[in-house]
């Protein structure tokens, strides 16, 4: 059990959008920034945003990252067959004094 | 450029120990904290440890805590993961990754660890 909730799946049509939630607490994204990790087959993850809402140079801008209140949202649009992977949530908890993730939600490009 | 390349996995019986390092280059190591992170077969990522720049701060997951030791080496920019007691559920991929405030932000290619008898 994850202590940040995301959907195990999500899938769309090339081209299309598909947005991602992530779900936590006060004392995690409430209160902390959230990072997100794209993880394709075989590999290591990777930063696509940071703080919330900052893409790191090399990210395109067809990533987004947003965040409300406990929950935070991540979205890819124009949507390609290279983008099918594990995405994954981060943040720090405070009560916890660890870095917690979600359970990571799989990207299927239909 | 940011580089972390993980050693020292492989296989390991239930109960033995083992030693993993983390090699950085490319920014200033003491500067920054520093993460373990793990990932079982098909499975989630599960962060282990961090450490600050310092030392002064070092963190464990409750799954390892009282089994695992993170250190690091500033003058020799490494990072280090002893892990003792080991067991079954310790099978997986080790990464590691510099922290950038309070998320990791840069992984290595990680290293595999296998608790089997």
């Amino acid at each position: 059990q994850s202590v940040l909730t995301q959907p195990p799946s999500v899938s769309a049509a090339p081209g299309q959008k598909v947005t991602i939630s992530c779900s936590g607490r006060s004392s995690n994204i409430g209160n902390n920034y959230v990072s997100w990790y794209q993880q394709l087959p075989g590999t290591a993850p990777k930063l696509l945003i940071y703080d919330n809402n900052k893409r790191p140079s090399a990210i395109p801008d067809r990533f987004s990252g947003s965040k409300s209140g406990t929950s935070a949202t991540l979205g890819i649009s124009g949507l390609q067959t290279g983008d099918e992977a594990d995405y994954y949530c981060g943040t720090w908890d405070s009560s916890l004094s660890a870095v917690v993730f979600g359970g990571g939600t799989k990207v299927t490009v239909l | 450029e940011v580089q972390l390349v993980e050693s020292g996995g492989g296989l390991v019986r239930p109960g033995g120990s083992l030693r993993l390092s983390c090699a950085a280059s490319g920014f200033t190591f003491s500067t920054y904290h520093m993460n373990w992170v793990r990932q079982a077969p098909g499975k989630g990522l599960e962060w282990v440890s961090s450490i600050s720049g310092s030392r002064a701060y070092i963190y464990y997951a409750d799954s390892v805590k009282g089994r695992f030791t993170i250190s690091r080496d500033n003058a020799k920019n490494s990072l280090y993961l002893q892990m003792n007691s080991l067991r079954a559920e310790d099978t997986a991929i080790y990464y590691c990754a510099r922290a950038d405030g309070s998320s990791p932000h840069y992984w290595g290619q990680g290293t595999l660890v296998t608790v089997s008898s």
